[in-house]
C-alpha cells in the first residue's frame, strides 16, 4: 500500500492565481481530512470528509473549497491565492472505526508559498 | 469545544536520559482518543503512541509511554533513554468518538536532544 499520497511537493504560487492539491488514500478510509500548519504551529483543520460525497468546514475553510466524488481521493482547492496561504499543508484519513482507535495516517505534506 | 495545549514550547534532553512532555486537554465527552504524534525534519507525522481514555493502563510503546490522568484531563508523554532520532516536533491530539471524528491538535513541543 502507499498510504496518502499528495502531490506536488512544493509550489509556489503568484497573489490571485488558483490551484488543486490533490490527495489519494488506497486503504479504503472514509474520513478524509485536510490541515494546513504554518511555521511553528499546529495542525488546523481546513476541511474533512466523513465519506464520497459528504464534506464539511473545519476550523480554517476560507479561502478554500473540497470534493470528495470518490472514496479514494479527496482534493483541495484554493480559488484566489493570498500571502495568508502561506502554509505547509497535510492530506489525512482514517478509518475511524473502534478497533483502529482512529489514528489518522498522513501524506508528505506539500509546501505552498504565495508570493 | 474541546481544547487541547501543550505549554512547553521547546524541551531538551540528555541521550539516554528521560525527558516528559506534558498536554492537558478539556472536553465534556466520557469516552475518547488521545493521541501523541512526532514530526522529525522530514515532516512526516508520525503515531508515537495512543490512548483510550476508557482504558485506566497507560499506554506503553518500547521507550515511550504516557501517564494518563483523565479526572486532571492529562496526558503526558514520557521518552525513556533519549536517542538522537527522537529530536523532533511532538503533537498532542484528541479525537472525539461522537459525530465526525476530527482531531483537535495541540501546538507541539520540540525536542532537542543533546549528545
Amino acid at each position: 500500500n502507499a498510504g496518502v499520497t499528495q502531490t506536488p511537493k512544493f509550489r509556489i504560487l503568484k497573489i490571485g492565481q488558483s490551484m488543486t492539491l490533490q490527495c489519494t488514500q488506497d486503504m479504503n478510509h472514509n474520513y478524509m481530512y485536510w490541515y494546513r500548519q504554518d511555521p511553528g504551529m499546529g495542525l488546523k483543520l481546513i476541511y474533512y470528509s466523513v465519506g464520497a460525497g459528504i464534506t464539511d468546514k473545519g476550523e480554517v475553510p476560507n479561502g478554500y473549497n473540497v470534493s470528495r466524488s470518490t472514496t479514494e481521493d479527496f482534493p483541495l482547492r484554493l480559488e484566489l491565492a493570498a500571502p495568508s496561504q502561506t502554509s505547509v499543508y497535510f492530506c489525512a484519513s482514517s478509518s475511524a472505526g473502534a478497533i483502529q482507535g482512529h489514528e489518522q495516517y498522513f501524506g508528505p505534506g506539500t509546501r505552498l508559498t504565495v508570493t | 469545544a474541546q481544547t487541547v495545549t501543550q505549554s512547553q514550547p521547546e524541551m531538551s534532553v540528555q541521550e539516554a536520559e528521560t525527558v516528559t512532555l506534558s498536554c492537558t486537554y478539556d472536553t465534556s465527552e466520557s469516552d475518547y482518543y488521545l493521541f501523541w504524534y512526532k514530526q522529525p525534519p522530514s515532516r512526516q507525522m508520525i503515531l508515537v503512541i495512543r490512548q483510550e481514555a476508557y482504558k485506566q493502563q497507560n499506554a506503553t510503546e518500547n521507550r515511550f509511554s504516557v501517564n494518563f490522568q483523565k479526572a486532571a484531563k492529562s496526558f503526558s508523554l514520557k521518552i525513556s533513554d533519549s536517542q538522537l532520532g527522537d529530536a523532533a516536533m511532538y503533537f498532542c491530539a484528541y479525537s472525539g468518538t461522537s459525530g465526525t471524528y476530527k482531531y483537535i491538535f495541540g501546538t507541539g513541543t520540540r525536542l532537542k536532544v543533546l549528545a
